[in-house]
């Protein structure tokens, strides 16, 4: 069964610095998406970046991008530039692209931003 | 607009006593999905739901039931088996087919045992 990691419970980050936040997986699969989620203390998922496994880039949306290493089976996010908005709950989830098979998600990572 | 609904948004449930949480969507989604979150926990699938009058067991899939009558539709009951009912519960949607894209969230519907 494909599982995802978030090894980071917790983290802060300075207003206007840069975090990084860790996520790796594990599957047979070559082929797959790879998701961040965030939810804010509202509790609205809202998707942050989507990754395909096939494309070798990076995604990037705005002040939010990916590493992407396919061969570690790890997916980290990048905040450029943190804003107190950011502050949220992190998911990050894994879904094999056939049919309608269920994401399946990390524990999460807690981002406090700092003013 | 386009959306999933989740209703109540809080809800209150005494002990012994079954409870249906909605979920209903404007999307034209064929799947649905609902979610258990408890601190430290994330995200975990109770069932889910690929085309109407079906539906497929999750991880934790024990003490709760759904059905999917309509399209629209796929409320989940929580029942008296369900040991520890207290959590947030997430109903989502997805396309299933072309590009995936992921889910599109509801905005959930806290359940709290009294």
């Amino acid at each position: 069964a494909q599982t995802v990691t978030q090894s980071q419970p917790e983290m802060s980050v300075q207003e206007a610095e840069t975090v990084t936040l860790s996520c790796t997986y594990d599957t047979s699969e070559s082929d797959y998406y790879l998701f961040w989620y965030k939810q804010p203390p509202s509790r609205q998922m809202i998707l942050v970046i989507r990754q395909e496994a096939y494309k070798q880039q990076n995604a990037t949306e705005n002040r939010f991008s990916v590493n992407f290493q396919k061969a570690a089976k790890s997916f980290s996010l990048k905040i450029s530039d943190s804003q107190l908005g950011d502050a949220a709950m992190y998911f990050c989830a894994y879904k094999i692209p056939s049919g309608n098979t269920p994401l399946v998600f990390g524990k999460g990572t807690r981002l406090s931003v700092i003013a | 607009d386009g959306g999933i609904t989740q209703s109540p948004k809080y809800l209150f449930r005494k002990e012994g006593q079954n409870v249906t949480l909605s979920c209903e969507q404007n999307l034209n989604h064929d799947a649905m999905y609902w979610y258990r979150q408890d601190p430290g926990q994330g995200l975990r699938l109770i069932y889910y739901s690929q085309i109407v009058n079906d539906f497929q067991k999750g991880d934790i899939a024990e003490g709760y039931s759904v059905s999917r009558e309509k399209k629209e539709s796929f409320p989940l009951t929580v029942t008296s088996a369900q040991k520890n009912p207290t959590a947030f519960y997430l109903c989502a949607s997805s396309e299933g087919h072309g590009r995936d894209y992921g889910y599109t969230f509801g905005s959930g519907t806290r359940l709290t045992v009294v």
